[in-house]
């Protein structure tokens, strides 16, 4: 069964920084592309950021670009998020998402989310 | 970017009925479409890929068409559980768009 496990959401302040994590199994974590979905509240959803199986592929929604960063670690079967300069729109729920392919296809497994609040 | 806009956004019905969303890309995205539901406090939830590709697990009863530019998600008999928000999504080119979403609602 696939499983995605989302942590590190909490509070920041407006410029602050946040590090979200995801640990995935029941599949093979290398072999797929991983994404991060966000739906601020009461919205609808917002593709963030995707990384393909190897990272050499890395891209992002023009509403992060410069702010955050994607990563994995294919030998802990996790995914990251690093979030810089954060601003008050920044506030969602941040989805982990895994992709059905090695890069840039549609979304098969979602995580439960971890909820970020950028606030003064 | 490409905009992708669903209509109708809310939609009122009852069970048993067909229904049936529509989709539209500001550019044509082939057949690299996705549907998701969702149901409150709930992830997404993969119904559909390719634009017609019934994801395993998912009733008979959902179905998709079209190519290009438009698109349908149609419900062939409305069951209780399928009263949620939906969602397309283009995966042709970055970034990877969502349509705003339609709201089935319980007529």
């Amino acid at each position: 069964e696939v499983q995605l496990l989302e942590s590190g959401g909490g509070l920041a302040q407006p410029g602050g920084s946040l590090r979200l994590s995801c640990v995935a199994s029941g599949f093979t974590f290398k072999t797929f592309a991983m994404n991060w979905v966000r739906q601020a509240p009461g919205k609808g959803l917002e593709w963030v950021a995707g990384i393909g199986e190897s990272e050499d592929n890395r891209d992002f929604a023009d509403s992060v670009k410069g702010r955050f960063t994607i990563s994995r670690d294919n030998s802990e079967n996790t995914l990251y998020l690093q979030m810089n300069s954060l601003k008050v729109e920044d506030t969602a729920l941040y989805y982990c998402v895994k992709d059905s392919g090695p890069w840039a296809t549609y979304f098969d497994y979602w995580g439960q989310g971890t909820l970020v609040t950028v606030s003064s | 970017d490409i905009q992708m806009t669903q209509s109708p956004s809310t939609l009122s019905a009852s069970v048993g009925d067909r229904v049936t969303i529509t989709c539209r890309a500001s550019q044509s995205i082939n057949n690299w479409l996705a549907w998701y539901q969702q149901k409150p406090g709930k992830a997404p939830n993969l119904l559909i890929y390719k634009a017609s590709t019934l994801e395993s697990g998912v009733p008979s009863r959902f179905s998709g068409s079209g190519s290009g530019t438009e698109f349908t998600l149609t419900i062939s008999s409305l069951q209780p559980d399928d009263f949620a928000t939906y969602y397309c999504q283009q995966y042709h080119t970055s970034p990877y768009t969502f349509g705003q979403g339609a709201k089935l609602e319980i007529k």
